[in-house]
Protein backbone atom coordinates (compact mmCIF):
# COMPACT_ATOMS: atom_id res chain seq x y z
CA UNK A 1 0.00 0.00 0.00
CA UNK A 2 1.12 3.52 -1.03
CA UNK A 3 0.97 6.02 2.13
CA UNK A 4 2.47 9.35 3.59
CA UNK A 5 3.13 10.04 7.03
CA UNK A 6 3.75 13.34 8.14
CA UNK A 7 4.42 12.94 12.25
CA UNK A 8 3.71 17.15 12.97
CA UNK A 9 -0.09 17.97 13.02
CA UNK A 10 0.94 21.64 13.80
CA UNK A 11 4.02 24.02 13.80
CA UNK A 12 4.55 27.14 14.59
CA UNK A 13 7.86 30.08 13.78
CA UNK A 14 8.46 33.18 14.43
CA UNK A 15 8.44 35.46 11.08
CA UNK A 16 11.63 35.77 9.11
CA UNK A 17 13.07 32.37 10.30
CA UNK A 18 13.61 29.24 8.88
CA UNK A 19 11.23 26.22 9.66
CA UNK A 20 11.48 22.40 8.54
CA UNK A 21 8.31 20.26 7.72
CA UNK A 22 8.28 16.36 8.05
CA UNK A 23 7.24 13.65 5.43
CA UNK A 24 7.89 10.51 5.59
CA UNK A 25 6.23 7.96 2.56
CA UNK A 26 6.08 4.12 1.71
CA UNK A 27 5.79 2.27 -1.82
CA UNK A 28 7.65 -0.29 -3.10
CA UNK A 29 7.62 1.35 -6.42
CA UNK A 30 10.21 2.44 -7.89
CA UNK A 31 9.53 5.87 -10.28
CA UNK A 32 7.25 8.39 -8.56
CA UNK A 33 6.61 11.91 -7.92
CA UNK A 34 6.88 14.14 -4.87
CA UNK A 35 5.16 17.59 -4.05
CA UNK A 36 4.35 19.39 -1.80
CA UNK A 37 1.02 21.39 -1.39
CA UNK A 38 -0.12 24.24 0.37
CA UNK A 39 -3.53 24.65 1.38
CA UNK A 40 -4.67 27.99 2.81
CA UNK A 41 -7.73 29.18 4.74
CA UNK A 42 -9.43 29.67 1.09
CA UNK A 43 -9.01 26.05 0.91
CA UNK A 44 -7.37 25.99 -2.71
CA UNK A 45 -4.53 23.83 -3.08
CA UNK A 46 -1.54 25.63 -4.27
CA UNK A 47 1.67 23.54 -5.12
CA UNK A 48 4.65 24.67 -3.67
CA UNK A 49 7.33 22.35 -4.96
CA UNK A 50 7.92 18.95 -6.72
CA UNK A 51 10.37 16.28 -6.88
CA UNK A 52 11.44 13.46 -9.59
CA UNK A 53 12.39 10.50 -7.42
CA UNK A 54 15.06 9.63 -10.04
CA UNK A 55 16.28 13.00 -9.51
CA UNK A 56 19.02 12.99 -6.59
CA UNK A 57 19.39 16.62 -6.34
CA UNK A 58 17.24 18.32 -4.15
CA UNK A 59 14.66 20.38 -5.77
CA UNK A 60 13.97 24.38 -4.90
CA UNK A 61 11.49 27.06 -5.47
CA UNK A 62 12.99 30.62 -3.96
CA UNK A 63 12.48 30.23 -0.48
CA UNK A 64 11.43 26.77 -0.47
CA UNK A 65 13.55 23.62 -0.58
CA UNK A 66 13.31 20.02 0.32
CA UNK A 67 15.40 17.81 1.33
CA UNK A 68 14.75 14.38 -0.34
CA UNK A 69 16.15 10.76 0.91
CA UNK A 70 15.44 8.06 -1.09
CA UNK A 71 16.89 4.94 0.56
CA UNK A 72 15.41 6.60 3.88
CA UNK A 73 11.50 7.52 1.98
CA UNK A 74 12.01 11.14 3.14
CA UNK A 75 11.39 14.00 2.12
CA UNK A 76 10.80 17.17 4.36
CA UNK A 77 10.19 20.54 3.83
CA UNK A 78 12.52 23.83 4.18
CA UNK A 79 10.86 27.36 4.07
CA UNK A 80 13.44 30.42 4.53
CA UNK A 81 12.28 33.58 5.74
CA UNK A 82 9.14 32.81 6.42
CA UNK A 83 6.36 35.11 6.02
CA UNK A 84 3.31 35.92 7.27
CA UNK A 85 1.73 34.47 4.24
CA UNK A 86 3.16 31.61 4.52
CA UNK A 87 0.72 30.80 7.02
CA UNK A 88 -1.20 27.72 5.99
CA UNK A 89 -1.67 23.93 6.03
CA UNK A 90 1.09 22.04 3.95
CA UNK A 91 0.98 18.17 2.67
CA UNK A 92 3.49 16.34 1.49
CA UNK A 93 1.78 14.19 -1.23
CA UNK A 94 2.96 11.65 -4.63
CA UNK A 95 2.38 10.13 -7.70
CA UNK A 96 3.25 6.97 -9.07
CA UNK A 97 4.14 7.07 -12.62
CA UNK A 98 3.84 6.68 -15.62
CA UNK A 99 0.92 6.03 -18.04
CA UNK A 100 -1.58 4.19 -17.67
CA UNK A 101 -1.82 4.90 -14.16
CA UNK A 102 -4.07 6.98 -12.88
CA UNK A 103 -1.70 9.78 -11.48
CA UNK A 104 -3.80 10.44 -8.74
CA UNK A 105 -2.35 12.25 -5.70
CA UNK A 106 -1.54 10.57 -2.10
CA UNK A 107 -2.04 13.04 0.56
CA UNK A 108 -0.47 13.01 4.07
CA UNK A 109 -2.91 14.30 6.95
CA UNK A 110 -0.91 17.38 6.51
CA UNK A 111 0.55 20.06 8.97
CA UNK A 112 -0.77 23.23 9.88
CA UNK A 113 2.24 26.27 10.18
CA UNK A 114 1.49 29.32 11.76
CA UNK A 115 4.26 32.37 11.38
CA UNK A 116 4.17 34.22 14.14
CA UNK A 117 4.84 38.36 13.69
CA UNK B 1 -11.73 30.20 -17.38
CA UNK B 2 -8.19 31.09 -15.64
CA UNK B 3 -8.71 28.68 -12.99
CA UNK B 4 -10.46 25.52 -11.77
CA UNK B 5 -13.99 26.35 -10.52
CA UNK B 6 -16.40 24.64 -8.12
CA UNK B 7 -20.15 25.25 -7.65
CA UNK B 8 -21.74 25.73 -4.46
CA UNK B 9 -19.08 26.74 -2.35
CA UNK B 10 -21.20 25.60 0.57
CA UNK B 11 -23.86 23.29 0.47
CA UNK B 12 -26.04 21.98 3.53
CA UNK B 13 -28.16 19.17 3.09
CA UNK B 14 -30.77 17.19 5.10
CA UNK B 15 -30.03 13.58 5.69
CA UNK B 16 -31.18 11.58 2.99
CA UNK B 17 -31.12 14.34 0.47
CA UNK B 18 -29.24 14.12 -3.07
CA UNK B 19 -26.93 16.91 -3.72
CA UNK B 20 -24.70 17.92 -6.79
CA UNK B 21 -21.75 19.65 -6.68
CA UNK B 22 -20.30 21.11 -9.54
CA UNK B 23 -16.51 21.45 -11.50
CA UNK B 24 -15.57 23.24 -14.31
CA UNK B 25 -12.25 22.30 -15.12
CA UNK B 26 -9.65 24.79 -16.76
CA UNK B 27 -10.41 25.09 -20.45
CA UNK B 28 -8.95 22.66 -22.22
CA UNK B 29 -7.80 20.32 -19.66
CA UNK B 30 -8.08 16.70 -20.83
CA UNK B 31 -7.91 15.26 -17.25
CA UNK B 32 -10.05 15.82 -14.13
CA UNK B 33 -9.93 14.80 -10.71
CA UNK B 34 -12.74 14.60 -7.79
CA UNK B 35 -11.20 14.25 -4.03
CA UNK B 36 -13.06 14.08 -0.47
CA UNK B 37 -11.28 16.17 2.31
CA UNK B 38 -12.66 15.08 5.52
CA UNK B 39 -11.76 17.57 8.56
CA UNK B 40 -8.71 17.22 9.51
CA UNK B 41 -7.47 14.89 6.91
CA UNK B 42 -5.39 14.99 3.65
CA UNK B 43 -8.00 14.46 0.24
CA UNK B 44 -8.65 11.30 -0.79
CA UNK B 45 -8.81 10.35 -4.50
CA UNK B 46 -12.23 9.47 -5.14
CA UNK B 47 -12.50 9.46 -9.22
CA UNK B 48 -10.31 10.51 -12.48
CA UNK B 49 -11.53 11.25 -15.99
CA UNK B 50 -9.75 11.61 -19.23
CA UNK B 51 -12.05 13.69 -21.31
CA UNK B 52 -15.48 12.03 -21.09
CA UNK B 53 -14.16 8.59 -20.18
CA UNK B 54 -14.29 7.82 -16.05
CA UNK B 55 -11.02 5.90 -16.10
CA UNK B 56 -10.66 5.49 -12.57
CA UNK B 57 -13.72 5.32 -10.23
CA UNK B 58 -12.01 3.03 -7.18
CA UNK B 59 -12.41 5.37 -4.83
CA UNK B 60 -16.04 5.97 -4.27
CA UNK B 61 -16.99 5.12 -0.71
CA UNK B 62 -20.26 3.69 -2.31
CA UNK B 63 -22.85 3.10 -4.92
CA UNK B 64 -24.21 6.44 -3.67
CA UNK B 65 -21.95 8.10 -5.37
CA UNK B 66 -21.77 9.07 -8.78
CA UNK B 67 -19.55 11.17 -11.30
CA UNK B 68 -20.07 12.40 -14.75
CA UNK B 69 -18.12 14.70 -17.33
CA UNK B 70 -20.61 14.01 -20.37
CA UNK B 71 -18.71 16.46 -22.63
CA UNK B 72 -15.18 16.26 -21.48
CA UNK B 73 -15.64 19.43 -19.70
CA UNK B 74 -17.80 20.52 -16.78
CA UNK B 75 -17.93 17.48 -14.48
CA UNK B 76 -20.60 16.78 -11.81
CA UNK B 77 -20.64 14.68 -8.65
CA UNK B 78 -23.52 13.73 -6.96
CA UNK B 79 -24.70 12.13 -3.81
CA UNK B 80 -27.67 10.34 -3.41
CA UNK B 81 -29.31 9.67 -0.04
CA UNK B 82 -26.58 11.88 1.87
CA UNK B 83 -25.52 10.88 5.27
CA UNK B 84 -23.49 12.53 8.05
CA UNK B 85 -20.47 10.47 7.22
CA UNK B 86 -20.84 12.40 3.71
CA UNK B 87 -20.04 15.49 5.52
CA UNK B 88 -16.84 16.64 3.82
CA UNK B 89 -14.81 19.12 1.19
CA UNK B 90 -15.22 17.81 -2.23
CA UNK B 91 -12.20 19.02 -4.33
CA UNK B 92 -11.95 18.99 -8.06
CA UNK B 93 -8.55 19.14 -9.64
CA UNK B 94 -7.62 19.31 -13.64
CA UNK B 95 -4.70 18.69 -15.42
CA UNK B 96 -3.57 19.40 -19.45
CA UNK B 97 -3.09 15.81 -20.23
CA UNK B 98 -3.48 12.10 -19.60
CA UNK B 99 -0.29 11.72 -17.32
CA UNK B 100 0.57 15.39 -16.96
CA UNK B 101 2.09 15.61 -13.26
CA UNK B 102 0.95 19.23 -12.24
CA UNK B 103 -2.73 18.86 -11.19
CA UNK B 104 -5.03 22.84 -10.48
CA UNK B 105 -7.28 22.49 -7.88
CA UNK B 106 -10.14 24.53 -7.13
CA UNK B 107 -11.92 25.44 -3.75
CA UNK B 108 -13.67 22.88 -3.06
CA UNK B 109 -17.06 22.67 -1.74
CA UNK B 110 -17.68 21.94 1.74
CA UNK B 111 -20.82 19.42 2.33
CA UNK B 112 -22.40 19.50 5.55
CA UNK B 113 -25.21 17.01 5.93
CA UNK B 114 -27.54 17.45 8.76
Amino acid sequence: AQTVTQSQPEMSVQEAETVTLSCTYDTSENNYYLFWYKQPPSRQMILVIRQEAYKQQNATENRFSVNFQKAAKSFSLKISDSQLGDTAMYFCAFILTPGGATNKLIFGTGTLLAVQP
Amino acid sequence: GAGVSQSPRYKVAKRGQDVALRCDPISGHVSLFWYQQALGQGPEFLTYFQNEAQLDKSGLPSDRFFAERPEGSVSTLKIQRTQQEDSAVYLCASSLAQGALIQYFGAGTRLSVL
